[in-house]
């Protein structure tokens, strides 16, 4: 089955510096990428996803994705943080059973 | 309306009640599903739905029934819940095409159930 495995449950940041949020996946198929984000008391909304046309992925909000099939990773980064970025991020994997998400990470933007 | 719908977006009730959460989507999605979200602890998929059909069934207590009338709806319907079944309850629709989610899932803005 595959899986994805974010690392860091929590990550700070200043505002205005770069925001790296970590995904490594495990996949016996070429796989279809996701990055979700939740803002508090809300839904999953979807950043960006992978789907095996470009290796680089330009999502909402500022936010790339680049696929690494050497690693198995798809990190997301953000070059200049803002503090309306401070959300809980997931990783998401899609094979036949539906979406698996990661356990997530929880962004903080300090002024 | 677009989207993903959730009804209500908060309930409070007793472990002796019985309550239903609604969802409705209106993207044409073929495919709708129901997670829990509890604090510290990763997404849990409780119900997935093709085609109106229930093709998963993570081994969710009894006390939680779904129900998908037609391709655009989806109901949990909640009898006798525990207080460790306060959580977040979220609805997704996606469009599975050769049973991938390829273009990732819509969720809405959830339900946050608190058991007393």
């Amino acid at each position: 089955a595959q899986s994805v495995t974010q690392l860091g449950s929590h990550v700070s940041v200043s505002e205005g510096a770069l925001v790296l949020l970590r995904c490594n996946y495990s996949s016996s198929v070429p796989p279809y990428l996701f990055w979700y984000v939740q803002y508090p008391n809300q839904g999953l909304q979807l950043l960006l996803k992978y789907t095996s046309a470009a290796t680089l992925v330009k999502g909402i909000n500022g936010f790339e994705a680049e696929f690494k099939k050497s690693e198995t990773s798809f990190h997301l980064t953000k070059p200049s943080a803002h503090m309306s970025d401070a959300a809980e991020y997931f990783c998401a994997v899609s094979d036949l059973k539906g979406m698996r998400f990661g356990a997530g990470t929880r962004l903080t933007v300090k002024p | 309306e677009t989207g993903v719908t959730q009804t209500p977006r908060h309930l409070v009730m007793g472990m002796t009640n019985k309550k239903s959460l609604k969802c409705e989507q209106h993207l044409g999605h073929n495919a709708m599903y129901w997670y829990k979200q509890s604090a510290k602890k990763p997404l849990e998929l409780m119900f997935v739905y093709s085609l109106e059909e229930r093709v998963e069934n993570n081994s969710v207590p009894s006390r939680f029934s779904p129900e998908c009338p037609n391709s655009s709806h989806l109901f949990l319907h909640l009898h006798t819940l525990q207080p460790e079944d306060s959580a977040l309850y979220l609805c997704a629709s996606s469009q599975v095409v050769g049973g991938f989610a390829n273009y990732g899932y819509t969720f809405g803005s959830g339900t946050r159930l608190t058991v007393v």
